[in-house]
């Protein structure tokens, strides 16, 4: 079935230095590739999103790469600050009509100052 | 963007009981998105609700233990029946603005604790 993997689970890093996060995806009709950020007792809220017909697109701080023919695509975070500590979950449109987010299984970042 | 609105906040249950999560949305929409959050995992979609038709169940969610109800555009309940504590989890509702695919709005969650 519709599978989207992510790694690492965790990441640690110096206040400063850039954060990558790598997804792959298994449903090649998936054409829709958001970025999602979950602080501690709060709920998910979108940072940055890719359509297939896009292979980078960039937000201040925030880029996303996308490469549909090896079916990945990635998050990354420079200059990272202490406030972009949050759990990260990358997410791909599935297939069946009703256009649904599968979700990766989410990195941790801490970000040390 | 959306204010979305899930009752309750908590809960604490008793092993076999139910429970109906609300979810109120400040403007209509079409597709409603019921998902389940366990502690410290990913977001695992339950079911679509669309107004007016019966909601489409995930694999390993079925209508039984999960139902739901979408009344009207701005409104879904999704039910947890007979509890157990596997059950204890965060409940999210989430809406698509555009119709799909795009940027998922989510509600506060409910969290649930069965005992």
């Amino acid at each position: 079935g519709e599978n989207v993997e992510q790694h690492p689970s965790t990441l640690s890093v110096q206040e400063g230095d850039s954060a990558v996060i790598k997804c792959t995806y298994s449903d090649s009709a998936s054409n829709y590739f958001p970025w999602y950020k979950q602080e501690l007792g709060k709920r998910p809220q979108l940072i940055i999103d890719i359509r297939s017909n896009v292979g980078e697109k960039k937000d201040q701080r925030i880029a996303v790469t996308l490469n549909k023919t090896a079916k990945h695509f990635s998050l990354h975070i420079t200059e990272t600050q202490p406030e972009d500590s949050a759990v990260y979950f990358c997410a791909a449109s599935g297939s069946g009509g009703y256009n649904k987010l599968i979700f990766g299984a989410g990195t941790r970042l801490a970000v040390h100052p | 963007s959306a204010v979305i609105s899930q009752k309750p906040s908590r809960d604490i249950c008793q092993r076999g009981t139910s429970l109906t999560i609300q979810c109120q949305v400040d403007s209509q929409v079409t597709m409603m998105f019921w998902y389940r959050q366990q502690p410290g995992q990913s977001l695992t979609l339950i079911a679509t609700a669309n107004q007016g038709s019966e909601a489409t169940y995930e694999s390993g969610f079925v209508i039984d233990k999960f139902p739901i109800s979408r009344p009207n555009l701005t409104f879904s309940t999704l039910t947890v029946s007979n509890m157990s504590p596997e059950d204890s989890s965060i409940y999210l509702c989430s809406v698509d603005l555009a119709g799909g695919p795009g940027e998922l709005f989510f509600g506060e969650g409910s969290r649930l604790t069965v005992l």
